[in-house]
């Protein structure tokens, strides 16, 4: 069965850009439909979607990150990175990787999680 | 931007039923995913399209959605069923969660 693993440094300064991949394991991630999303949750609050990306190299972000959030994909890996420039404080979370279009549009899989902090 | 709203909290006592809503403007226009998140791990979807539980799901999980208020109903439930509860709808290609329910099970 499919699995994703996120991988990524787990401190960045402020200003600084982050960068995770999530490696896609088990199953293939070109399948027409599918769609690889990040989301984020900060220590005891919700959910955040980031963005997503299909194997066509469409993205599409939240609003509210589309100015510092980019999204790729590197199907001959069987990975996809998310990296977010000029961080600060309110970026520090748990970031998490996700598969969609497989059980109609939610999100089926996901990966344990990476804690990201942004601190000096 | 849209907005998904959820109780902060819901009590239950084992055995009984627990119903958890997630409201948004004319939300029943729309498909509503559930997850389940215990403490420290992952997201698990519970419910999509509404209605309907991907497999592994037990049937004591289900769902509606109609008007503004979408719900998600977990019949005898169990101790195992405690964690934080995340209503999820899509809004113009974007993808919005709700702020989620923390439910107890005393």
């Amino acid at each position: 069965q499919v699995q994703l693993q996120e991988s990524g440094p787990g401190l960045v300064k402020p200003s600084q850009t982050l960068s995770l991949t999530c490696t896609v394991s088990g199953g293939s991630m070109s399948r027409g439909g599918y769609y690889w999303t990040w989301v984020r949750q900060p220590a005891g609050k919700a959910l955040e979607y980031i963005g997503r990306i299909y194997i066509s190299g469409s993205t599409n972000y939240n609003p509210s990150l589309t100015s510092r959030a980019t999204i790729s994909v590197d199907t001959s890996k069987k990975q996809f990175s998310l990296r977010l420039s000029s961080v600060t404080a309110a970026d520090t979370a748990v970031y998490y990787c996700a598969r969609g279009g497989e059980v109609g549009d939610g999100f089926d899989i996901w990966g344990q999680g990476t804690r990201v902090t942004v601190s000096s | 931007s849209y907005e998904l709203t959820q109780p902060p909290s819901v009590s239950v006592s084992p055995g009984q039923t627990a119903s958890i809503t997630c409201s948004g403007d004319k939300l029943g226009e729309k498909y509503t995913y559930w997850y389940q998140q215990k403490s420290g791990q992952s997201p698990v979807l519970l419910i999509y399209q509404d209605t309907r539980r991907p497999s592994g799901i037990p049937e004591r999980f289900s769902g509606s959605n109609s008007g503004n208020t979408a719900t998600l109903t977990i019949s005898g439930t169990q101790a195992m069923d405690e964690a934080d509860y995340y209503c999820q709808a899509w809004d113009s290609s974007t993808v919005v969660f709700g702020g989620g329910t923390k439910l107890t099970v005393l």
